[in-house]
């Protein structure tokens, strides 16, 4: 019964470059949201998806930032010219559906140097 | 804009005592209410939740006790463990369609010392 499942676990990226962090919910859990965290500070909502939908991206820098969610596959957060500033550690979670409580995978560690 | 607050950033308990962690919220759209637990270099861990319909949810050692009119929850852990010793988030849900909507707190480190 596996949990969701990110990777990479770490990556380091020059600035400029684009980091894909990929995410698998849960077996059964259709809707995925992806937060993330900054050195000393807590989690915080960046998106929430479902199967080939976005419901909601207010957590989402207005650049340079997108998610998806395909059919098929994995979920995928985006980040294209990175700068340092976005460097943290970015966990995606899972549900079942979207009233339910949410599980979180291990996270992906992004440095930008 | 701190909708969420854990005022102390670390806590230490001697173990088989009792781990009293708080948290405060300001929104009053908030709905549920959640403690995750954190270890270095992972995800954060579902330990237990609670409705504002509710005044306290139990599950084994935690309990969580949530007092709406002060927009205060705690939780506490008895007896406290050493592998207790992690960061503890509190977060707050609106609910409804958004219950994976979480805001989180800052955290606190609670250290258990055999």
């Amino acid at each position: 019964n596996a949990g969701v499942m990110q990777n990479p676990r770490h990556l380091v990226r020059r600035r400029g470059q684009e980091a894909r962090l990929r995410c698998s919910p849960m077996k059964g859990h259709s809707h995925v949201y992806w937060y993330r965290q900054l050195p000393e500070e807590g989690l915080k909502f960046m998106v929430y998806l479902q199967k080939e939908n976005i419901i909601d991206e207010s957590g989402m820098p207005k650049e340079r930032f997108s998610a998806e969610f395909p059919k098929e596959g994995p979920s995928i957060l985006r980040i294209q010219q990175v700068v340092r500033g976005d460097s943290a550690a970015y966990f995606c979670a899972s549900s079942p559906n979207r009233d339910n409580t949410i599980y979180f995978g291990e996270g992906s560690w992004l440095t930008v140097v | 804009d701190q909708q969420v607050k854990q005022n102390s950033p670390s806590l230490s308990v001697q173990e088989g005592r009792i781990s009293i962690l708080n948290c405060d919220y300001t929104n009053s759209m908030f709905d549920y209410f959640l403690w995750y637990k954190k270890y270095p270099a992972e995800g954060p861990t579902f330990l237990i939740s609670i409705s504002s319909i509710k005044d306290k949810n139990e599950d084994g050692r935690f309990t969580v006790f949530l007092n709406k009119s002060a927009k205060h929850l705690s939780l506490h852990i008895v007896p406290s463990q050493p592998g207790d010793s992690a960061v503890y988030f509190c977060a707050a849900s609106p609910g409804g369609t958004s219950y994976g909507k979480l805001t989180f707190g800052q955290g606190t480190i609670l250290t258990v010392h055999p």
